[in-house]
């Protein structure tokens, strides 16, 4: 079936620094990706939406500035988290769709703790 | 809108029991209904799904019936193990909506032996 990867599954960092997380779609081609938020022991929000080769989607409240997302291709979307704060540490999962299926396929997820 | 209402946790039963999760929904369309399952420290994986009305999805002993006059998808289980201990989402998606999801608030269930 349909494979998300993520990377990397968990990353450190000082107060400061920007950190890169990887989305990769393995055997299909991802036309719209999802990066999601999970405080624990909470549901999860939507932050944004990303289709290939366009401007991602940011649902309100999200700083765009903050958290960049690029969909360079039908295969790879990444987020990196600028300037990073300890009030960004967090569960961030990404979750990506082929053109016209149906059902979203998820990354295992990436815990970042900014210190 | 397009939401979801999901039986708030945590739910504690006891190996063999019978589990239920109840969750309602919303949708301005025809909606897809989905359970996801999150293990500890992992991201989300489909349980089940069911597009149409009246429709039964079933996995792994799961089962839940897409009921359009109560709008809802309740979860079901006739007998819970400790592998099945995890948060279960249930999702929605809409057509209209570009492939946007719309998750419950999330279910914790643990099974003790």
């Amino acid at each position: 079936g349909a494979v998300v990867s993520q990377h990397p599954s968990r990353v450190i960092c000082k107060s400061g620094t920007s950190v890169k997380i990887e989305c990769r779609s393995l055997d299909f081609q991802a036309t719209t990706m999802f990066w999601y938020r999970q405080f624990p022991k909470q549901s999860l929000m939507l932050m944004a939406t990303s289709n290939e080769g366009s401007k991602a989607t940011y649902e309100q409240g999200v700083e765009k500035d903050k958290f960049l997302i690029n969909h360079a291709s039908l295969t790879l979307s990444t987020l990196t988290v600028t300037s990073a704060h300890p009030e960004d540490s967090s569960f961030y999962i990404c979750s990506a769709s082929s053109s016209g299926a149906n059902v979203l396929t998820f990354g295992a997820g990436s815990r970042l703790t900014v210190l | 809108g397009n939401s979801v209402t999901q039986m708030e946790g945590p739910v504690t039963l006891s190996e063999e029991a019978f589990l239920t999760i109840n969750c309602t929904y919303t949708a301005t369309g025809y909606p897809s209904l989905f359970w996801y399952v999150q293990y500890p420290g992992e991201g989300l994986q489909l349980l089940l799904k069911a597009t149409k009305a009246d429709d039964k999805g079933s996995n792994k002993g799961f089962e839940a019936t897409y009921r359009k006059e109560t709008t809802s998808f309740h979860l079901e289980k006739g007998s819970v193990q400790v592998s099945d201990s995890a948060v279960y989402f249930c999702a929605l998606s809409v057509s209209n909506t570009g492939n946007q999801f719309y998750f419950g608030t999330g279910t914790s269930l643990t099974v003790i032996p």
